[in-house]
């Protein structure tokens, strides 16, 4: 079956440090990967839809600036907490879809989760 | 506006029979998706459905009605692991992902 990564698994920064997340899409290529952000208890929130090779789209309401999205090979994303703050705490998911499957089923990775001090 | 429906909490009997509604209202259809999600832990594929009808895989079964705007998953001989939230996700006209907020199952032995 497909198989995502991320790393990594947990993070643990100081405010005001960036942390990089990264996603790979391991046994099959992904022209699309999405972000995901979810708080205790809540549904997952996608913060950002990243196309190989182009800028990524943002939903509304996340800042851009902050949350840096790179998609620079069909197996690589990576999504930067810039200037992190306690409020940035969070599980952050990335899901990547495979190109050649029919049924555009999203495969998660295991998620990272940021704790912001 | 897109919107999807879910109960937020259900409990069940280690052994039963549970089934977690969803209803949906979003613009275009390609397919509905149910996942299970563990607390702390990322989503997993349940099952997808972009016809009417029942799929059966194993002890989970998902239903769905496009005229209605409705779709269930059904749980057979429940486990105390199947204690979980399930997410209904819908598949817009735009092949975005519209997520439901979870449904979060309780199994009492």
């Amino acid at each position: 079956g497909a198989v995502v990564s991320q790393h990594p698994s947990w993070v643990i920064c100081k405010s005001g440090t960036s942390v990089k997340i990264e996603c790979r899409s391991l046994d099959f290529q992904a022209t699309t990967m999405f972000w995901y952000r979810q708080f205790p208890k809540q549904s997952l929130m996608l913060m950002a839809t990243s196309n190989e090779g182009s800028k990524a789209t943002y939903e509304q309401g996340v800042e851009k600036d902050k949350f840096l999205i790179n998609h620079a090979s069909l197996t690589l994303s990576t999504l930067t907490v810039t200037s992190a703050h306690p409020e940035d705490s969070s599980f952050y998911i990335c899901s990547a879809r495979d190109i050649t499957d029919d049924y555009n089923e999203q495969f998660f990775g295991p998620g990272t989760r940021l704790t912001v001090l | 506006g897109q919107n999807i429906d879910q109960p937020t909490e259900m409990t069940a009997t280690e052994g039963a029979i549970v089934q977690i509604n969803c209803t949906y209202q979003t613009s275009g259809f390609n397919g509905l998706f149910w996942y299970q999600q563990h607390a702390g832990e990322a989503p997993t594929f349940l099952s997808y459905n972009v016809l009417d009808g029942l799929e059966e895989k194993g002890r989970f079964s998902s239903f769905l009605s496009r005229s209605k705007g409705y779709s269930y998953l059904l749980l057979k001989e429940l486990q105390m692991k199947d204690s979980a939230s399930y997410l209904c996700a819908v598949l817009d006209s735009n092949y975005q992902l519209i997520w439901g907020a979870g449904t979060k199952l309780i199994i009492k032995p």
